[in-house]
């Protein structure tokens, strides 16, 4: 069984560009939830989206976006990118039953310059 | 609101000794937990969760942690490292079943010595 795939795995860019990143869950899996990970802040919180729809957001600006589409698959963007923009973005996925846990994907490591 | 304090950031420990990874939260409700390990340049695995009934939970590569309500603790223990046991340990806290919106800790960095 296939796991979490994140793409792409690095990425550099540049402030004030745009960025998407994409996720594709577990097969079966219906929820996705986004988080950002950098050595001053730790593993926070982004987004979670369940049957295409928004469940829950974490506390950052309007320029983080993201979206889930019928298939599952997630894409995360991020707007008028700032240097502190620069972490690791995983993404996990689960079933959405309780007892079940949280996949997580190996990231996309994003840099802006 | 919810957190989670992991008072440790570093815990060199030599191999074939004991570890314990500490781990505290704050909650006002009954809450979901769960402990995950990093590998350099990976995402994240569960190691084991905690969501009800025995507070004592079992997890892969022979890691335990035990639930304690009264002192808001779940630490993480494993009686035997090994080297492949280097690595960052997350203690997460989720408020409930069907979100999978996770409060984690700052992070234990194991540095398993020969």
């Amino acid at each position: 069984k296939a796991g979490v795939t994140q793409t792409p795995r690095y990425l550099i860019k540049t402030r004030g560009q745009q960025v998407t990143l994409s996720c594709s869950p577990i097969s079966g899996h219906r929820s996705v939830s986004w988080y950002q990970q950098t050595p001053g802040q730790g593993l926070q919180f982004l987004f979670e989206y369940f049957s295409e729809t928004q469940r829950n957001k974490g506390n950052f600006p309007g320029r983080f976006s993201g979206r889930q589409f019928s298939n599952s698959r997630s894409e995360m963007n991020v707007s008028t990118l700032e240097l502190g923009d620069s972490a690791l973005y995983l993404c996990a996925s689960s079933l959405r039953q309780s007892n079940t846990e949280a996949f997580f994907g190996q990231g996309t490591r994003l840099t802006v310059v | 609101a919810q957190s989670v304090t992991q008072l440790d950031s570093q815990v060199p420990v030599f191999e074939e000794a004991p570890v314990e990874l500490r781990c505290n939260y704050s909650s006002s409700v009954s809450v979901y937990l769960f402990w995950y390990v990093q590998y350099p340049n990976q995402g994240l695995q569960l190691l084991l969760k905690y969501l009800s009934g025995s507070t004592l939970v079992k997890g892969i590569n022979g890691f335990e942690a035990e639930f304690n309500k009264s002192q808001t603790s779940f630490h993480l223990r494993k009686p035997s490292v090994h080297i492949s046991d280097t690595a960052e340990y997350f203690c997460a806290v989720s408020e409930g079943s069907g979100t999978y919106k996770y409060i984690f800790g700052t992070g234990t960095r194991l540095k398993v010595l020969a």
